[in-house]
């Protein structure tokens, strides 16, 4: 069955400072893999997704993610967090067949600090 | 380019009552749409899949009954939650997609509806 983890449940960055955020999947095949971000009482804006090829896949807002298929992993970075960065970010995969379902992780609270 | 939208934003219930929340897809038509709820702090939860002028498909233990799903039109989708009780009180985001055969059916995400059941 596919499932998501996203392990950190909430990281505080400074403001200039670095971001990775993890995500870790199972699924039977190569899955599609998205990152959205969720700001407070908003809906999902799509940052960036991977469905094959290149496995850097770059995102809006200066955000990047990689796929590593042997770590079953697609962790989301940016090398400058900006203080409106600061929001939910939820990594999901999507099934290849069928529907196209998502499968969502729990989701990392980002917090930025001046 | 593809826009959903969701009505209303935010909505206050007695409880006992029935709400009805649409979704629309502004600028596409969507022949799958998929409603998820989401708790305060949690992640979002698939409550069910509905294609344009067929039954929903509900996730388990999603009652049915309770969540009643429309999608009459490929613009239109509506979740009415009947005889709402503070428990239903939650964030219900819709998504709308639109099959393209051999394509991936991206989902495209409402803005939410906070459902508030005093």
């Amino acid at each position: 069955a596919q499932s998501v983890t996203q392990p950190d449940i909430h990281i505080t960055v400074s403001e200039g400072a670095s971001l990775e955020l993890r995500c870790n999947y199972s699924y039977g095949a190569t899955p599609y893999l998205f990152w959205y971000v969720q700001s407070p009482g908003q809906g999902l804006q799509l940052l960036l997704k991977y469905f094959s090829g290149d496995t850097l896949v770059q995102g809006i807002k200066g955000f990047e993610a990689e796929f590593k298929r042997s770590q079953s992993s697609f962790n989301l970075r940016k090398p400058s967090v900006h203080w409106s960065d600061a929001a939910e970010y939820f990594c999901a995969v999507g099934e290849r067949t069928g529907a196209n379902n998502l499968f969502f992780g729990t989701g990392t609270r980002l917090t930025v600090i001046p | 380019g593809a826009v959903v939208s969701q009505h209303p934003s935010w909505v206050i219930c007695k409880s006992g009552t029935s709400v009805k929340i649409e979704c629309r897809s502004l600028d596409f038509q969507a022949t799958t749409m998929f409603w998820y709820r989401q708790f305060p702090k949690q992640s979002l939860m698939l409550m069910a899949t509905s294609n344009e002028g067929s039954k929903a498909t509900y996730e388990q233990g999603v009652e049915k009954d309770k969540f009643l799903i429309n999608h009459a039109s490929l613009t239109l989708s509506t979740l009415t939650v009947t005889s709402a009780h503070p428990e239903d009180s939650s964030f219900y985001i819709c998504s709308a997609s639109s099959r393209l055969a051999g394509s991936y059916n991206e989902q495209f995400f409402g803005p939410g509806t906070r459902l508030t059941v005093l």
